[in-house]
């Protein structure tokens, strides 16, 4: 099993900061199956970046995703009011089981 | 619009079973593999299942292999997921997500439903 693990547990960032998550591998993950998710309280997750760096339909471009192999990032360029949320990134496709990181909260400093 | 709606959540004593639903609308349903995924109380997500677009092929994490079964009706438009012996660590809210890409099942979940509660507990 890929363990994903996501660093740090908690963001505190301030409107117009940039933000900058980590996702490490325990072992290679291909770039195709490297996903990212946002999730706000009492919402389902939704899809922010697919393949590593390609962004989903209508996700704006202050977001973007970077890396390969073992470590990958989820850059937020200027935090907006509603980027304060809770962020996972998962395996997607390498192998079974998928799996996800144990999530980044970003919240308002 | 496309849309995932589940249903069949509820409270169910341990070593009971529940089957929940997913109903699909605004895509080819049949055209798509289909995930189920679930987030106990205050933590974080966990895969559990996939079934691919016909249904001849299913997988399941370990945690859940041999009480859960994944199925889906793609006359109905449906997915579901009957769970059986269900324990106190499976109380979670469980969500079905579809795959971005038709046909395939590798891939990121680009439409999620707004989950259903279940409840394990005596």
């Amino acid at each position: 099993e890929i363990v994903l693990t996501q660093s740090p547990g908690t963001l505190s960032l301030s409107p117009g900061e940039r933000a900058t998550l980590s996702c490490r591998a325990s072992q290679s993950v291909s770039s195709s199956y490297l996903a990212w998710y946002q999730q706000k309280p009492g919402q389902a997750p939704r899809l922010l970046i697919y393949g590593a760096s390609s962004r989903a339909t209508g996700i704006p471009d202050r977001f973007s995703g970077s890396g390969s192999g073992t470590d990958f990032t989820l850059t937020i360029s200027r935090l907006e009011p509603e980027d304060f949320a809770v962020y996972y990134c998962q395996q997607c496709g390498s192998s079974f089981p998928f799996t996800f990181g144990g999530g980044t909260k970003v919240e308002i400093k | 619009e496309v849309q995932l709606l589940e249903s069949g959540g509820g409270l169910v004593q341990p070593g009971g079973s529940l089957r929940l639903s997913c109903a699909a609308s605004g895509f080819t349903f049949s055209s798509f593999a289909i995930n189920w995924v679930r987030q106990a109380p205050g933590k974080g997500l966990e895969w559990i299942s996939t079934i691919n677009s016909s249904g001849g092929s299913t997988y399941y994490a370990d945690s859940v292999k041999g009480r859960f079964t994944i199925s889906r009706d793609n006359s109905k438009n449906t997915l579901y997921l009957q769970m059986n012996s269900l324990r106190a660590e499976d109380t979670a809210v469980y969500y079905c997500a579809k795959f971005l890409v038709r046909g395939l099942i590798r891939d990121a979940f680009d439409i999620w439903g707004q989950g259903t509660m279940v409840t394990v507990s005596s």
